[in-house]
């Protein structure tokens, strides 16, 4: 069990770019959630899925955002034409529905900024 | 819908002193309820959860929190605070086990030699 990884940990960017974020759960993780947190405040969740199906999607997940998990594993956050207000921490969580911590296990984040 | 309110975005205490981190929930389901703790540039760590049964949990490095449904309430204690207790403590409710955290605001802890 590595934990769950992040990449890239920091990410800059200029505005109007593509940026592409990419989350490895933990290993028998079935459950993959994205969430965002802007300074001075609580992550938010955008979507989550199940195995390779998005089961969920926050209505902050703008036409920009799209998120990918095709083979049930890792997942990809891809952010089109980015905006300053996109600069946030972009948080990924895993989920064993088959455990019995009801834990979700959080990674170090990508931290991205528009300029 | 859930949501957690956390009053205090700072609390300050001394070293070796109560730490009180204060939670209300609102849920329209019996609620999942969560502590966890963010060190500066990285993710969250789990303290502790209630899900069912004893309203008294106990989590790690010396926290708890008890629920009260009566109160909508889910404060986060510790007898005596630590100088590495310092961090941003968040607040987080869900409608079931595995289902999308909804979080406070957050509170920042700094404690005092």
């Amino acid at each position: 069990d590595t934990g769950v990884s992040q990449n890239p940990r920091h990410k800059i960017t200029k505005r109007g770019q593509n940026v592409t974020f990419r989350c490895d759960p933990i290993s028998e993780h079935n459950r993959l959630y994205w969430y965002r947190q802007t300074l001075g405040q609580g992550p938010e969740f955008l979507t989550y899925f199940q195995n390779e199906a998005q089961l969920e999607k926050s209505r902050l997940l703008s036409d920009r955002f799209s998120a990918e998990r095709p083979k049930g594993s890792f997942s990809t956050l891809e952010i089109q034409r980015t905006e300053q207000g996109d600069s946030a921490m972009y948080l990924c969580a895993s989920f064993w529905t088959s455990g019995a911590s009801n834990e979700q296990f959080f990674g170090p984040g990508t931290r991205l900024t528009v300029l | 819908a859930q949501s957690v309110t956390q009053l205090g975005s700072h609390v300050s205490v001394s070293e070796g002193a109560l730490v009180l981190l204060r939670c209300n929930y609102s849920s329209s389901v019996p609620p999942y309820l969560f502590w966890y703790v963010q060190y500066p540039n990285q993710g969250l760590q789990l303290l502790l959860k209630y899900t069912t049964g004893a309203t008294l949990v106990k989590g790690i490095n010396g926290f708890e929190a008890e629920f009260k449904k009566s109160e909508t309430s889910f404060h986060l204690t510790k007898p005596s605070a630590h100088m590495s207790d310092a961090a941003e403590y968040f607040c987080a409710v869900s409608a079931n086990s595995g289902y999308a955290l909804n979080f406070g605001k957050g509170t920042s802890l700094l404690v005092t030699p």
